[in-house]
């Protein structure tokens, strides 16, 4: 099966910017794009970016995703602690018929 | 306002059964396909299962595969998971999501889960 990694943990200063990666996903990482999700334990989670660079209507223009072969990232510029959650990497796998989701980067705000 | 809402967790011992629902609002829900995502403690989220608009294709992790079913009422906009012969591993909080579906004349389709409800906890233990 294929497997969407993230880095378990990131951090940064406020006001800094700190970029999470999400790379692999199978052969077929290059074909389908990569969503981002914020979430804090409890709540519901928020579509942060859609097809790789995308961004949902109420999202401020803080948050921004690329992606370059067989990776993607997503950048928050201007962190303060309302940004602390965890962040999920997220794209359609056509093997699964179904969702693959990274295993979650937890954001820090020092 | 478009609203996802779980219902049905609850505790439930070892091969045991469950049955949760998800009941949409402020949306034409039998234009959609929907998706239930789970996280178990300590974990990140997982994809469980998806249902097309009509109910007719359904697809399921290989983890719940011949356990669990997704299915739909669309008269009563409620999509269901029911689940069977659960174990400690399927302890987590479940969540449905809607799956929204752009066009792009440079990239062709693309899909994303746009809309999500706060979850319902399922327990299994003895």
């Amino acid at each position: 099966q294929s497997v969407l990694t993230q880095p378990p943990s990131a951090s940064g200063a406020p006001g800094q910017t700190v970029t999470i990666s999400c790379s692999g996903g199978g052969p077929k990482i290059g074909r389908n794009p990569v969503n981002w999700y914020q979430h804090l334990p409890g709540t519901a989670p928020k579509l942060l970016i859609y097809n790789n660079d995308q961004r949902p209507s109420g999202v401020p223009d803080r948050f921004s995703g690329s992606k370059s072969g067989t990776s993607a990232s997503l950048a928050i510029s201007g962190l303060h602690s309302g940004d602390e959650a965890d962040y999920y990497c997220a794209k359609w796998d056509d093997s699964l018929n179904g969702w693959l989701f990274g295993g979650g980067t937890t954001l820090t705000v020092l | 306002e478009v609203q996802l809402v779980e219902s049905g967790g609850g505790l439930v011992q070892p091969g045991g059964s469950l049955r949760l629902s998800c009941a949409a609002s402020g949306f034409t829900f039998d234009t959609y396909w929907m998706t239930w995502v789970r996280q178990a403690p300590g974990k990140g989220l997982e994809w469980v299962a998806n249902l097309s608009q009509g109910g007719g294709e359904k697809y399921y992790v290989d983890s719940v595969k011949g356990r669990f079913t997704v299915f739909r009422d669309n008269a009563k906009n409620v999509m269901y998971l029911q689940m069977n012969n659960l174990t400690a591993e399927d302890t987590a909080v479940y969540y449905c999501a809607r799956d929204e579906a752009e066009y792009s004349s440079s990239s062709g389709y693309y899909y994303f889960l746009d809309v999500w409800g706060k979850g319902t906890t399922v327990t299994v233990s003895s």
